[in-house]
């Protein structure tokens, strides 16, 4: 599975969009990017995934660019309960290959 | 519906004991899988199963870890001669299937077992 790089951390204020990137320059062409968020002390949860194409489903949107080298996870209106670990994941296994994603701090 | 539950929540273990864990998946769905999680990290697999048998074990870290699924449900994760090393959060996750169908490939993740090796 490809190797996913995100930035450590970022914040965000209550209301507004949070847009967290991933890099994945060495995806191949049958692996999908796959977004999962863990709240504290809770499992992880799925929000999203794609191959090619954008999506948008009721959690979040997920922006690939054209070569398929990065990705955007975007959260339209965050709110405290959307602080958490986000993790951006390329596979075309079962097993999901966690790196050590991004804490997002959603503040008032 | 009910979600992936797991048993027990905390487990808080001698060093040298053996410990069970258990995991109770979603009704229906053929894939199970077990992670670890130690403390400020993302989590790392451990193994996979699709039904009852055992498709993957790459991620065991030593011969003291053992899964199994006897009959393709329920799963049970066993640590013998535990270690401090072995303390982490083991999480368990299913999903209906592994196939590149992308309706199916969803991982429902239980709460986790924190086990704690003294």
């Amino acid at each position: 599975d490809a190797k996913t790089t995100q930035p450590p951390s970022m914040d965000c204020a209550e209301g507004r969009a949070a847009n967290l990137p991933c890099n994945h320059s060495t995806i191949s062409g049958n692996e999908y990017v796959y977004w999962y968020r863990q709240i504290h002390s809770q499992g992880p949860q799925y929000i999203i995934h794609g191959l090619k194409n954008n999506e948008t489903n009721e959690m979040a949107s997920l922006i690939i660019t054209e070569d398929r080298k990065s990705s955007t996870l975007i959260l339209p209106h965050a709110t405290l309960r959307d602080t958490a670990v986000y993790y951006c994941i390329a596979r075309n296994t079962g097993k999901l290959i966690f790196g050590q994603g991004t804490t997002l701090q959603v503040k008032p | 519906g009910a979600g992936v539950s797991q048993s027990p929540r905390y487990k808080v273990a001698k060093r040298g004991q053996d410990v069970a864990l258990r995991c109770d998946p979603i009704s229906g769905h053929v894939s199970l899988f077990w992670y670890q999680q130690a403390l400020g990290q993302g989590p790392e697999f451990l193994t996979y199963f699709q039904n009852e048998a055992q498709l993957d074990k790459s991620g065991l870290p030593s011969d003291r870890f053992f899964a199994e699924r006897p009959e393709g449900s329920v799963s049970t994760l066993k640590i013998q001669r535990t270690q401090q090393e072995d303390s982490a959060v083991y999480l368990c996750a299913s999903s209906l299937r592994t196939s590149g169908e992308r309706a199916y490939n969803e991982q429902f993740f239980g709460p986790g077992t924190r086990l704690t090796v003294l």
